[in-house]
């Protein structure tokens, strides 16, 4: 989708830590996105990023560069049920459309 | 409660047939969206509407059809255009930058 890269899965352990990278071409940028999807359901939001730099909420935090085009969400203290779809999505300066990644499936594994 | 509702939940098309998906939200937002998501993939941009009686294209438009009389509707026709309908469809809607409030989605199978 209009060149948003993100990894096609990934697994972990439960209890660690995982970092999912995103990049975007930068032309037209306003803000960038996360959100999650279990299997089946809707998307949920997780984080909004605006200014560079990293935004903590509880265990999830991201993280934006917008001269290097590029975003990573942080996971830590995995859990069983953060096995999901988590979808990367940037706006642009005119309108308020969001482009999506194609997802990264994670996988926690015990 | 405020929210945004698609309906049918699963809905089963005949091939040849035009069908049509609801989405209501009393949010009172101006904008709303129709993605499409198949298996593994992404959501992609069907159609979306930033006004009342105005919609613009999205990515991949062909074979279907939107309308946008009311502010808290904007209900997707998948024609019989659209050769390979099964998929995901959600329904969004925002106000100015703020991120989205999605539907709970519809499941479109052809039978």
């Amino acid at each position: 989708g209009q060149n948003i890269d993100q990894p096609t899965e990934m697994t972990a352990t439960e209890g660690a830590i995982v970092q999912i990278n995103c990049t975007y071409q930068t032309s037209g940028f306003n803000g960038l996105f996360w959100y999650q999807q279990h299997a089946g359901e809707a998307p949920t939001f997780l984080s909004y990023n605006v200014l560079d730099g990293l935004e903590e909420k509880g265990r999830f935090s991201s993280f934006l560069s917008r001269s290097k085009g590029y975003s990573y969400l942080l996971l830590k203290e995995l859990q069983m049920k953060d096995s999901a779809s988590y979808l990367c999505a940037r706006s642009y300066n005119q309108g308020g459309k969001l482009i999506f990644g194609q997802g990264t499936e994670l996988s926690v594994k015990p | 409660d405020g929210g945004i509702t698609q309906s049918p939940k699963y809905l089963f098309r005949k091939e040849g047939q035009n069908v049509t998906l609801s989405c209501e939200q009393n949010l009172n937002h101006d904008a709303m969206y129709w993605y499409r998501q198949d298996p593994g993939q992404g959501l992609r941009l069907i159609y979306y509407s930033q006004i009342v009686n105005d919609f613009q294209k999205g990515d991949i438009a062909e074979g279907y059809s939107v309308s946008r009389e009311k502010k808290e509707s904007f209900p997707l026709t998948v024609t019989s255009a659209q050769k390979n309908p099964t998929a995901f469809y959600l329904c969004a809607s925002n106000q100015l930058n703020y991120g989205y409030t999605f539907g709970s989605g519809t499941r479109l199978t052809v039978v």
